[in-house]
C-alpha cells in the first residue's frame, strides 16, 4: 500500500540534545514538506522541498534542518537550537503542482524531558 | 505566516445534530481543501474543492467554494460520535504552486453520545 510512514510516533529528549525525525513515502510524489503542530495553533511550516537536493525554509524554520537526497525521503533534525521544540510533528507529501492537496503521515510526537 | 479565519475554533454538540465551520480570507484563492484530524493522528482529506460556487459532498458531509472565491463553509449532518476530531481548511493562492497552502487553526469538534 503506498503512503507516508513517519518515526517514532513517540520521541523524547535530552535539552541540548540534536533529534532526528524519518520520514519516508512510497507515493512518487515529488514535493514533501515538514510542519509543526502546537495546541491552538494549527500547522505551521517548517520546510519544503519540491524536488531532490533542493529545500526552502517555511515560516518557522530556525533551530531545524532538513536534508533531501533521495525522492522518498525527507527527514528533520531538531537541533538544540531550537529553544521550544516539544510538539506534535507532521510530515507530508504531494504531487508537485497538484491541487489535489498534502497527504500526511500518523506524525511524531517529540518530548523535550 | 499567512492563515485564514477558522470559526468557530470549537464546538461541543449532541450526537445526531447538525454541524457549520466556516474559513474566510482577504485572498483569492483558486482551490479550497478541507481535513479532519483525529486525535494523535495526520490531517486526512475529505473534500476538494476547485471552483467558485461549487458544492461537493462526501457521505455526511457537504462543503461549498464560496462565490467570492474568498471562503468556505463545511457542514456536517446527522453527527456522529466518531466525528469528533479537529477540522481544517486550507487554500491554496494559485494553480499549480502547491507550497502556497494557506491553512485555518482548525476547529475542534466534541460530540456528546
Amino acid at each position: 500500500d503506498g503512503g507516508i510512514t513517519q518515526s517514532p510516533k513517540y520521541l523524547f529528549r535530552k535539552e541540548g540534545q540534536n533529534v532526528t525525525l524519518s520520514c519516508e513515502q512510497n507515493l512518487n510524489h515529488d514535493a514533501m514538506y515538514w510542519y509543526r503542530q502546537d495546541p491552538g495553533q494549527g500547522l505551521r511550516l517548517i520546510y519544503y522541498s519540491q524536488i531532490v537536493n533542493d529545500f526552502q525554509k517555511g515560516d518557522i524554520a530556525e533551530g531545524y534542518s532538513v536534508s533531501r537526497e533521495k525522492k522518498e525521503s525527507f527527514p528533520l533534525t531538531v537541533t538544540s537550537a531550537q529553544k521550544n521544540p516539544t510538539a506534535f510533528y507532521l510530515c507530508a507529501s504531494s504531487i508537485s503542482g497538484s491541487t489535489y492537496g498534502y497527504t500526511f503521515g500518523s506524525g511524531t510526537r517529540l518530548t523535550v524531558v | 505566516g499567512q492563515q485564514l479565519n477558522q470559526s468557530p475554533q470549537s464546538m461541543f454538540i449532541q450526537e445526531g445534530e447538525d454541524v457549520s465551520m466556516n474559513c474566510t480570507s482577504s485572498s483569492i484563492f483558486n482551490t479550497w481543501l478541507w481535513y479532519k484530524q483525529d486525535p494523535g493522528e495526520g490531517p486526512v482529506l475529505l473534500i476538494a474543492l476547485y471552483k467558485a460556487g461549487e458544492l461537493t459532498s462526501n457521505g455526511r458531509l457537504t462543503a461549498q467554494f464560496g462565490i467570492t472565491r474568498k471562503d468556505s463553509f463545511l457542514n456536517i449532518s446527522a453527527s456522529i460520535p466518531s466525528d469528533v476530531g479537529i477540522y481544517f481548511c486550507a487554500g491554496q493562492l494559485r494553480a499549480g504552486n502547491n507550497r502556497k497552502l494557506i491553512w485555518g487553526l482548525g476547529t475542534s469538534l466534541a460530540v456528546n453520545p
